[in-house]
């Protein structure tokens, strides 16, 4: 069975700093990777996915995601954060041998100082 | 708006009750699912319909059932609620129901949750 790791649970930045949040997952062939946000009180919203192709993606809000094979990570990153990006993130994989359900992981906080 | 939209928002109840959560979307999707979050913000999936068939059934009470009747509905029902069933549950819909070569599939659409707190 799949599963994803999001080893930081709370993240920290000033606006105008970058960010990177991590992501690891684990499944035996090549999977389908996204990154969500949940705004408090919210749903969530997909920010970008990976299925197959550069394994550079590009989402909404310019934050984009690198799927690197060799270290089974899809990290997201955004090179200048704006207040409104205080939110929680989750990182989630689909996966072809459990009928193509999405497994989260438990989500990263990041809260942004001005 | 096209929209996934769940009724109630928030839900406060007794234990031993019985309570429903509606979900309806308009985006024209083929697959709809219930996921819970739970206080410490884990998702994860309890039922998925795709054209009204159950195609992912987790390992859910049966107090828990869900209902589709039709391709554009999923309800869940809960009997005997109890103090662990507090959580948020987020009802989502899909494109196509995820298979091989469904580019499409897991791009899930979700609705703005339903807060159920058991008392």
């Amino acid at each position: 069975a799949q599963s994803v790791t999001q080893p930081d649970i709370h993240i920290t930045v000033s606006e105008g700093a970058s960010l990177e949040l991590r992501c690891n997952y684990s499944y035996g062939a090549t999977p389908y990777l996204f990154w969500y946000v949940q705004s408090p009180g919210q749903g969530l919203q997909l920010l970008l996915k990976y299925f197959s192709g550069d394994t550079l993606v590009q989402g909404i809000k310019g934050f984009e995601a690198e799927f690197k094979r060799s270290q089974s990570s899809f990290n997201l990153r955004k090179p200048s954060v704006h207040w409104s990006d205080a939110a929680e993130y989750f990182c989630a994989v689909g996966a072809r041998g459990s009928n193509y359900k999405l497994t989260f992981g438990k989500g990263t906080l990041l809260t942004v100082n001005p | 708006d096209t929209a996934v939209s769940q009724t109630p928002k928030y839900l406060v109840t007794q234990m031993g009750n019985d309570k429903s959560i509606k979900c309806e979307q308009n985006l024209g999707h083929d697959t709809m699912y219930w996921y819970k979050q739970d206080s410490k913000k884990f998702l994860k999936i309890m039922f998925s319909y795709n054209n009204k068939e159950l195609i992912i059934n987790e390992t859910v009470p049966n107090r828990f059932s869900p209902k589709s009747p039709d391709k554009a509905h999923l309800n869940l029902h809960i009997n005997s609620l109890e103090l662990g069933d507090s959580a948020v549950y987020f009802c989502a819909s899909s494109q196509e129901f995820p298979g091989p070569g469904v580019v499409g599939a897991n791009v899930l659409t979700f609705g703005a949750g339903s807060r159920l707190t058991v008392l």
